[in-house]
């Protein structure tokens, strides 16, 4: 159990696009979904928390307008890199919280966003 | 702030031989520690935690102690075997957080044949 799974896992686009990431727990109902990027040899860093139904909430220097997250279910969170640069390119991971024995954090394998 | 360091990678073994990656956090007061393991091409697992000073966490013969003497949390295993592969993410959380991790750089464990 505790399955979360990102889609797509890589995706090259061309600068100035839009791309949308998903997120879903596959076993269990996500109260509370998280955002992390990563970039080579560097530690995984938190760029939004969302709950279900409700408004995401933006790490420090993460600009809101520029990501874009939704939270619209309990099993499904995107995460939207609009007007995408090359800067933008790195690893984005997401993970699910839920309730009872799912009250941690599961996490996704990762999307691999490029820029061009 | 709160932050983790991890000894560098990447750390290359020969099956059967001791690990030990080095963990050590800056945080005011006793967080909850964790270790995570990344397998190629999958989602990060836990692998152990310890929620107090002097806890061992400990699973698939992984095992790390809480020292607040020395504010680490070195992950140890007595004999790697090639399935160990992966990167290894040493972690802290404040209970009151709201489950808010804080992870180290990750370090890239290769155990060889």
């Amino acid at each position: 159990g505790a399955v979360v799974s990102q889609h797509p896992s890589w995706v090259i686009c061309k600068s100035g696009t839009s791309v949308k990431i998903e997120c879903r727990s596959l076993d269990f109902q996500a109260t509370t979904m998280f955002w992390y990027r990563q970039f080579p040899k560097q530690s995984l860093m938190l760029m939004a928390t969302s709950n279900e139904g409700s408004k995401a909430t933006y790490e420090q220097g993460v600009e809101k307008d520029k990501f874009l997250i939704n939270h619209a279910s309990l099993t499904l969170s995107t995460l939207t890199v609009t007007s995408a640069h090359p800067e933008d390119s790195s690893f984005y991971i997401c993970s699910a919280r839920g309730w009872g024995s799912y009250n941690e954090q599961f996490f996704g394998p990762g999307t691999r966003l490029t820029v061009l | 702030g709160d932050s983790v360091t991890q000894m560098e990678g990447p750390v290359t073994l020969s099956e059967e031989a001791f690990l030990t990656i080095n963990c050590t956090y800056t945080a005011t007061g006793y967080p909850s520690l964790f270790w995570y393991v990344q397998y190629p091409g999958e989602g990060l697992q836990l692998l152990l935690k310890a929620t107090k000073a002097d806890d061992k966490g400990s699973n698939k013969g992984f095992e790390a102690t809480y020292r607040k003497e020395t504010t680490s949390f070195h992950l140890e295993k007595g004999s790697v075997q090639v399935s160990d592969s992966a990167v290894y993410f040493c972690a802290l959380k404040w209970e009151t957080s709201g489950s808010r991790l804080t992870f180290g750089e990750g370090t890239q464990l290769t155990v060889n044949p």
